[in-house]
């Protein structure tokens, strides 16, 4: 049972152009909502997070959209840059759970020049 | 400030042999979670230690097992290796657990073969 899930694996976009990341989770005792980035043979880098209280969270180029009723976040990032290729996670903890995450299986963002 | 560090990066092993990672973490956080990565069940938690506690288990066999020190350096342990045990092993550090806005930051991860 996947509690988070990214749809799409991949994403194209123009340099400039806004890239959208989608998430979808199911359980609703997540409470907290992060965002990493990662490049192939290296750890997750976080982005940017979103506690469930709010729903939008800015941080520069990069901005988090959570939509509890319907268990949705998007990650926005404008511009893209080439150097923003890489695999995206989406992430979700819930209370009671210490700091255990529940990761989406990741969407792959390329950013063409 | 230094950021979590993994040793060893590689490691290639046989299959019914033993392996230990380690991890250190951010200086002065005391939380560190363990994280398998495979093309086929993507980031999966392990286990989370807090002062020397384990506080969390993922749906892992017991092969699997850690601790944690007094100065919040972790091991994992994989005892008896399965070729399926061939994973980027992740570890993840924050200063406290179970607050709800935590966040983990990761290390650049240990990559396991087993042969």
């Amino acid at each position: 049972d996947q509690q988070v899930k990214q749809n799409s694996p991949s994403l194209s976009v123009q340099e400039g152009r806004i890239s959208i990341l989608n998430c979808d989770y199911t359980n609703s005792m997540f409470d907290y909502f992060l965002w990493y980035k990662k490049y192939p043979a290296e750890g997750p880098t976080f982005l940017i997070s979103i506690s469930s209280i709010k729903d939008k969270n800015e941080d520069g180029r990069f901005t988090v959209f959570l939509n509890k009723s319907a268990k949705h976040l998007s990650l926005h990032i404008v511009p893209s840059q080439p150097g923003d290729s890489a695999v995206y996670f989406c992430a979700a903890k819930g209370s009671g759970a210490g700091n255990m995450l529940t990761f989406g299986g990741g969407t792959r963002l390329m950013v063409k020049p | 400030k230094a950021g979590v560090t993994q040793t060893p990066r590689y490691l290639i092993k046989t299959r019914g042999q033993q392996v230990t990672l380690s991890c250190s973490p951010i200086s002065g956080h005391r939380s560190v979670s363990w994280y398998q990565q495979t093309p086929g069940q993507g980031l999966q938690f392990l286990f989370e230690y807090f002062s020397e506690t384990q506080r969390n288990k993922g749906n892992f066999p017991g092969r699997f097992s850690g601790r944690q020190f007094s100065n919040s350096r972790s091991e994992m342990n994989v005892s008896t290796l399965e070729l399926g045990d061939s994973a980027l092993y992740l570890c993840a550090s924050s200063l406290r657990s179970g607050t709800v806005q935590e966040t983990q930051y990761f290390g650049p991860g240990t990559r396991l073969l087993v042969l």
